[in-house]
């Protein structure tokens, strides 16, 4: 069964950072693109960032780009998100999920994580 | 970068009704569109890629169209699971922007 489980949210001040995991399961993880996907409270979906299969390469959304970092650990079956210059609009549930299709399309989702920026 | 616009944001509707959300795409992405499902509290669900190929696991009532700038995604026989909210995604090039959602609610 495939699983993804995020952790690493939490509260934190404007203009701090915070490191987001996911851990997965039960699938071949070093053959996938991963990505990360936010949704604000009572707000839309937005992609946030995705990584190829050996970390070659990554892509972010404007608005987070220079301040977010997208990561993997293939030994660990696990993926990252560091986030440092936080700021209110980014608070959101963060989903982790698996990326199909040259990366595109995301299949398999965990249950999310809620960041909350504020003083 | 492309916009992805959904119509209605909402809609009202009964068991078995037959339901149609729309996506606009800015600029043609040719068939590079997805559908996902959302409900309350939940991660979002993928339905349709590549604009009509139907996930696994997803029951056929579901069916997507379109190609270029407007597409469809099509509830057949809106059943009481079916409640929530859809979004559209385009799924070529970055970002991978989504619609703003519609929210299928119970008439």
């Amino acid at each position: 069964e495939v699983q993804l489980v995020e952790s690493g949210g939490g509260l934190v001040q404007p203009g701090g950072s915070l490191r987001l995991s996911c851990a997965t399961s039960g699938f071949t993880f070093i053959t996938y693109w991963m990505t990360w996907v936010r949704q604000a409270p009572g707000k839309g979906l937005e992609w946030v960032a995705n990584i190829k299969q050996d970390g070659s390469e990554k892509y972010y959304v404007d608005s987070v780009k220079g301040r977010f970092t997208i990561s993997r650990d293939n030994a660990k079956n696990s993926f990252f998100l560091q986030m440092t210059s936080l700021r209110a609009e980014d608070t959101a549930v963060y989903y982790c999920a698996r990326a199909v299709r040259g990366g595109s399309v995301f299949d398999y989702w965990g249950q999310g994580t809620l960041v909350t920026v504020s003083s | 970068d492309i916009q992805m616009t959904q119509s209605p944001s909402s809609l009202s509707a009964s068991v078995g009704d037959r339901v149609t959300i729309t996506c606009r795409a800015s600029q043609s992405i040719s068939n590079y569109l997805n559908w996902y499902q959302q409900k309350p509290g939940k991660a979002p669900k993928l339905l349709i890629y590549v604009a009509s190929a139907l996930e696994s696991g997803v029951p056929s009532r579901f069916s997507g169209s379109g190609s270029g700038t407007d597409f469809t995604l099509t509830i057949s026989s809106l059943q009481p699971e079916d409640f929530a909210t859809y979004y559209c995604q385009r799924s070529y090039g970055t970002p991978l922007t989504f619609g703003g959602g519609t929210k299928v609610e119970i008439k």
